[in-house]
């Protein structure tokens, strides 16, 4: 089935630098990566998507690349504020059946240092 | 948007009793809905999938007589833990999908204590 590995687990960066997180995927069937925020005891955001039709997506200081070559994603947060401090989570779904799962990586704490 | 909510957002219990947590689809059909947990400071793992009007998908490892799932309309799913024991306490988090053209929406989650 399919697996999805997430680095880095933990992620310190100053108020308006730029934070990147990187996923890795082992299902080349896989078609949907969706990332998702999640704070403290809350239940998980859809912050961006991307098909794996499509190269790369933006949505304001949010942007998304997909590679699926290599298959990998990565999420890119750019002008980052201390709201932006959470946890991300990058998902894969791989086609076929009646489930179309999502499969989650393991997560990445960002901290924004004001 | 889609809009799913989950009740309640938290629940304490007594060991050997039985909890069930509710998630709603509210402006949409959830045709599938998925069952997760998580504990503090891990991923979410997937429990199990249900397809309404049919018997949930469990995943391996997970007792399906102890996490009773129920899809019996398009915008409701129960998941009924059953025999509560204090390695139950987690995060439950429910997701809903309304067809080929919804993304995955999630519920805001139910902190389930056991004691």
């Amino acid at each position: 089935g399919e697996n999805v590995e997430q680095h880095p687990s933990t992620l310190s960066v100053q108020e308006g630098d730029s934070a990147v997180i990187k996923c890795t995927y082992s299902d080349s069937a896989s078609n949907y990566f969706p990332w998702y925020k999640q704070e403290l005891g809350k239940g998980p955001q859809l912050i961006i998507d991307i098909r794996s039709n499509v190269g790369e997506k933006k949505d304001q200081r949010i942007a998304v690349t997909l590679n699926k070559t290599a298959k990998h994603f990565s999420l890119h947060i750019t002008e980052t504020q201390p709201e932006d401090s959470a946890v991300y989570f990058c998902a894969a779904r791989a086609p076929g059946g009646a489930t179309n799962k999502l499969i989650f990586g393991t997560g990445t704490l960002l901290a924004v240092q004001p | 948007g889609a809009v799913v909510s989950q009740h309640p957002s938290w629940v304490i219990c007594k060991s050997g009793t039985s909890v069930k947590i509710e998630c709603r689809s509210l402006d949409f059909q959830a045709t599938t809905m998925f069952w997760y947990r998580q504990f503090p400071k891990q991923s979410l793992m997937l429990m199990a999938t249900s397809n309404e009007g049919s018997k949930a998908t469990y995943e391996q490892g997970v007792e399906k007589d102890k996490f009773l799932i129920n899809h019996a309309s398009l915008t409701l799913s129960t998941l009924t833990v059953t025999s509560a024991h204090p390695e139950d306490s987690s995060f439950y988090i429910c997701s809903a999908r309304g067809g080929s053209n919804y993304g995955y929406t999630f519920g805001s989650g139910t902190r389930l204590t056991v004691v």
